[in-house]
């Protein structure tokens, strides 16, 4: 079975500051995980995936993600928060025919 | 181009009424996902068609729940007499049969109020 956690349900950094959000998986396969963002009112849009290269994955706005199988964590990083990645960020992992998600963290940018 | 249409953007119905809830995939893509973003809960697997294959189900959460999906295009999710735990954000997301679920387009979402 896969699953995914994500620690912290909210999250607020100053604009400028490192962004960090957590996220564990749990997976009875080989994983692949993913990280998506929600604006406010719009749907999911792919931030970055990882399918067994690299361990670190480069996605769109400057965010990334390192895989690290010794503690089962995809966890996604900015190095420097923009007002504009105020949003819903969710972690997910593949399923047979779908993704299993987790429960989203929402991340606030302080001016 | 254009991306994944869902119609209604919000559906208000009072408990007990029927709704369906309609996706329009990005035009090509043979594969559709139906999930339910509920408040706190992330989103939940539905149901999944691909192509003319018999769809997975295993999502779907009760038989009040059912969808379609005609000519291999627009989907129509259906559910019956309504209950309050079943409002929430119904998400559509489709993929082209290679990229499969390394690569879903989601829509707007439809907000289902059950009152």
């Amino acid at each position: 079975a896969q699953s995914v956690t994500q620690l912290g349900s909210h999250v607020s950094v100053s604009e400028g500051a490192l962004v960090l959000l957590r996220c564990n998986y749990s997976s009875s396969v080989p994983p692949y995980l993913f990280w998506y963002v929600q604006y406010p009112n719009q749907g999911l849009q792919l931030l970055l995936k990882y399918t067994s290269a690299a361990t670190l994955v480069k996605g769109i706005n400057g965010f990334e993600a390192e895989f690290k199988k010794s503690e089962t964590s995809f966890h996604l990083t900015k190095p420097s928060a923009h007002m504009s990645d105020a949003a819903e960020y969710f972690c997910a992992v593949r399923g047979a025919n779908n993704l299993f998600f987790g429960t989203g963290t929402r991340l606030t940018v302080i001016p | 181009g254009a991306g994944v249409s869902q119609s209604p953007s919000n559906k208000v119905t009072e408990k007990g009424k029927d709704v369906e809830l309609r996706c329009d995939p990005i035009s090509g893509h043979t594969a559709l996902y139906w999930y339910r973003q509920s408040l706190g809960q992330g989103l939940e697997f539905l149901i999944y068609f691909q192509g003319n294959s018999a769809p997975d189900k295993s999502g779907l959460p009760s038989d009040r729940f059912s969808a379609e999906r005609t000519g291999g295009s627009v989907s129509t999710l259906t559910i019956q007499r309504t209950q309050q735990e079943d409002s929430a954000v119904y998400l559509c997301a489709s993929s082209t049969l290679l990229a499969g679920v390394y690569e879903q387009y989601f829509g707007p979402g439809t907000r289902l109020t059950v009152t």
